[in-house]
């Protein structure tokens, strides 16, 4: 089926560990993003590419770390996770024409505890 | 900077009466669009509805419209006829032409009652 999906959906690691979140996503959609949803903050930006091996720093980037090499990929990596990335994480993508009409699609999401 | 506030953490209604949850937003863009999302207890997130700011009429989806007053900047989601299914979570989001990114408010739990 079309559509955008994130894998793992729930994940469990410890402290200083390496971990990916996968997003895949068949429209072939131009703009993709990572959202954290934490309670009481809504939903933050944490990167956002326009293209293929176009990325860009949303609000909260720090400890994080993207790459697109393909349209329709857009894996996230914690590269040292720590309690504070305890979160639930969206991928979402949206189409460029007329930018500011476009509505995000999103995936399930990944559940990540961080022990 | 882009700014969107709900001021409403919980809202209650009745099944089958109408509900309007709050969504007030700063933005220097000269135009931009603002969104609804509905957010039920399995985490999903549900594009809802889609306000222009330069749309004449307000938005409408179904049981969901938008009353956009924008020069009070807001775009509150009215829901009519409430269902039980209604109950989630709900935000409120924009995006204008000069961002690539879309910023969220924190939302608003609305329970629908028997």
């Amino acid at each position: 089926d079309a559509g955008i999906t994130q894998s793992p959906r729930y994940k469990i690691t410890e402290t200083g560990r390496q971990v990916t979140l996968m997003c895949h996503q068949t429209w072939s959609h131009s703009y993709m993003f990572w959202y954290r949803q934490d309670l009481g903050h809504g939903l933050r930006l944490i990167y956002y590419s326009a293209a293929a091996d176009i990325t860009d720093k949303g609000e909260v980037p720090d400890g994080y770390v993207v790459s697109r090499s393909k349209t329709e990929n857009f894996p996230l990596t914690l590269e040292s996770a720590t309690r504070s990335q305890t979160s639930v994480y969206f991928c979402a993508s949206s189409g460029s024409v007329g930018l500011r009409n476009q509505p995000q699609h999103f995936g399930d999401g990944t559940r990540l505890s961080i022990l | 900077a882009q700014k969107i506030t709900q001021t409403q953490p919980g809202m209650f209604v009745q099944e089958k009466e109408a509900v309007t949850l709050d969504c007030t937003y700063d933005t220097s863009d000269p135009s931009y669009g603002l969104f609804w999302y509905k957010q039920p207890s399995s985490g999903e997130m549900i594009f809802l509805i889609y306000q222009g700011s330069y749309d004449q009429q307000n938005a409408t989806e179904g049981r969901y419209s938008l009353n956009f007053q924008k020069a009070r900047k807001s775009a509150n989601l009215v829901i009519s006829a409430s269902q039980l299914g209604d109950s989630a979570m709900y935000f409120c989001a924009m995006r204008g032409d000069n961002n690539n990114d879309m910023r969220f408010g924190a939302g608003t739990r609305l329970t629908v009652k028997p």
